[in-house]
Formats: C-alpha cells, sequence, structure tokens
C-alpha cells in the first residue's frame, strides 16, 4: 500500500518568502507528526495531530512557524519569512493511533534550502 | 526533560563482525525508547521498541536492542554485519505521560567494510 508520501521533495527559497511543505499520511492514521533534521543532529519534534487537532505545537521553533490538517487526511507545515536556520530536511510521520503501540512511519522528507 | 546520547557519530566494522551502537538516556522514570534506521535517500524506519515488555527486544534485519535500567541504557546490536547495514541509526525515547513526542538522538552513521 501506499506510504507516507510528502511535497516537494526538494524546495529552494529566498529569505523572506514563504513556504508550504505538504505531507499525506497513510489512509486511516490518526497520528501525524512533523520533525525538522538539521544538517548532522538527530530529528527535532515540532508538532503533532490528532485528527485535526493539534494537542501539543510546543515544538514548533517560533511564530513563523503554522501547521495545519484537514480532518484525519493533508496537513501543511507553512513557514513564513524563511530565514537561512530553517535549511533542513522537514520530515512527516504517521501512524495508526499512538507511536508507542503502533509503528510510526516516516515519509522521505522535504529539503528545504534557504538562500 | 529527556534526552538521548548516542555515543559514536560513525561506527566502521568488518563485514560478518559485531555492530554495537550505543544509546544512553536521561529520565527519571522508565521511557519507552525506540531505534530507528535511515537508509541512504529513503525514510526513516522502525527497527525496534522497547515499551515496558521484555527487556530484550527483537527487531528487524538481525538487530536486537536490551534495555538496562541500571545503566540507563539501550544499546543496539547485530551478531554478525551484512553490507545492507550501512546507514544511519538514530535511536529516541518519548515519556510514558505524552507518548507520542519522541526525541531523538544524533545519530550514528555504520558503514560496513568489506
Amino acid at each position: 500500500g501506499a506510504g507516507v508520501s510528502q511535497s516537494p521533495s526538494n524546495k529552494v527559497t529566498e529569505k523572506g518568502k514563504d513556504v508550504e511543505l505538504r505531507c499525506d499520511p497513510i489512509s486511516g492514521h490518526t497520528a501525524l507528526y512533523w520533525y525538522r533534521q538539521r544538517l548532522g543532529q538527530g530529528l527535532e519534534f515540532l508538532i503533532y495531530f490528532q485528527g485535526n487537532s493539534a494537542p501539543d505545537k510546543s515544538g514548533l521553533p517560533s511564530d513563523r512557524f503554522s501547521a495545519e490538517r484537514t480532518g484525519e487526511s493533508v496537513s501543511t507545515l507553512t513557514i513564513q519569512r524563511t530565514q537561512q536556520e530553517d535549511s533542513a530536511v522537514y520530515l512527516c510521520a504517521s501512524s495508526l493511533r499512538r507511536v508507542t503501540t503502533d509503528t510510526q512511519y516516516f515519509g522521505p522528507g522535504t529539503r528545504l534550502t534557504v538562500l | 526533560a529527556q534526552s538521548v546520547t548516542q555515543l559514536g557519530s560513525h561506527v566502521s566494522v568488518s563485514e560478518g563482525a559485531l555492530v554495537l551502537l550505543r544509546c544512553n538516556y536521561s529520565s527519571s522514570v522508565p521511557p519507552y525508547l525506540f531505534w530507528y534506521v535511515q537508509y541512504p535517500n529513503q525514510g526513516l524506519q522502525l527497527l525496534l521498541k522497547y515499551t515496558s515488555a521484555a527487556t530484550l527486544v527483537k527487531g528487524i534485519n538481525g538487530f536486537e536492542a536490551e534495555f538496562k535500567k541500571s545503566e540507563t541504557s539501550f544499546h543496539l546490536t547485530k551478531p554478525s554485519a551484512h553490507m545492507s547495514d550501512a546507514a544511519e541509526y538514530f535511536c529516541a525515547v518519548t515519556r510514558r505521560s505524552n507518548d507520542y513526542k519522541l526525541s531523538f538522538g544524533a545519530g550514528t552513521t555504520v558503514t560496513v567494510r568489506a
């Protein structure tokens, strides 16, 4: 079956521009997660959705970052007024319910480069 | 706050040799622990997880890990390395009270020598 997909796979943008990153989770997965992976570092938790509700937004680095999810489907991560330090691979994952009971499946990521 | 430390950013092993990747966590209560693998140009894949059942956890591709509370460790091992094991490996931890928020280590890159 189809896994988690993300688009675009690569995005190059100029400092100050807004970008939107898209995640299509596995059908039926209620939980959706966004992570950021900077070069040479581990994954950094950004936000978690249960359905279309985001009970924990504590990982979002600043108010330039926002995310939304439509029902139990597509999610969009938006970064406004991008900065060079936003350059990273943004990973999306989904799971049936909780990460401790259900396997978390990751997408291939979107590589964002801010010039 | 919980954190994960992976000792060694790069590990090189010979084909057929033991693979040992170290992971230590800091948490006031036993957490849930995970190992993920990221093959070149692919997404992360779950290798195995510890959720307070057996302390020795077996995963895919012949990997296993042992939870040792006294040492706050969750080291990953494989008895005999294969060329296909070349990848980056991440240890991760989450608390039982909010078991959705994974904290990842910085990762260990494994290279396998023929």
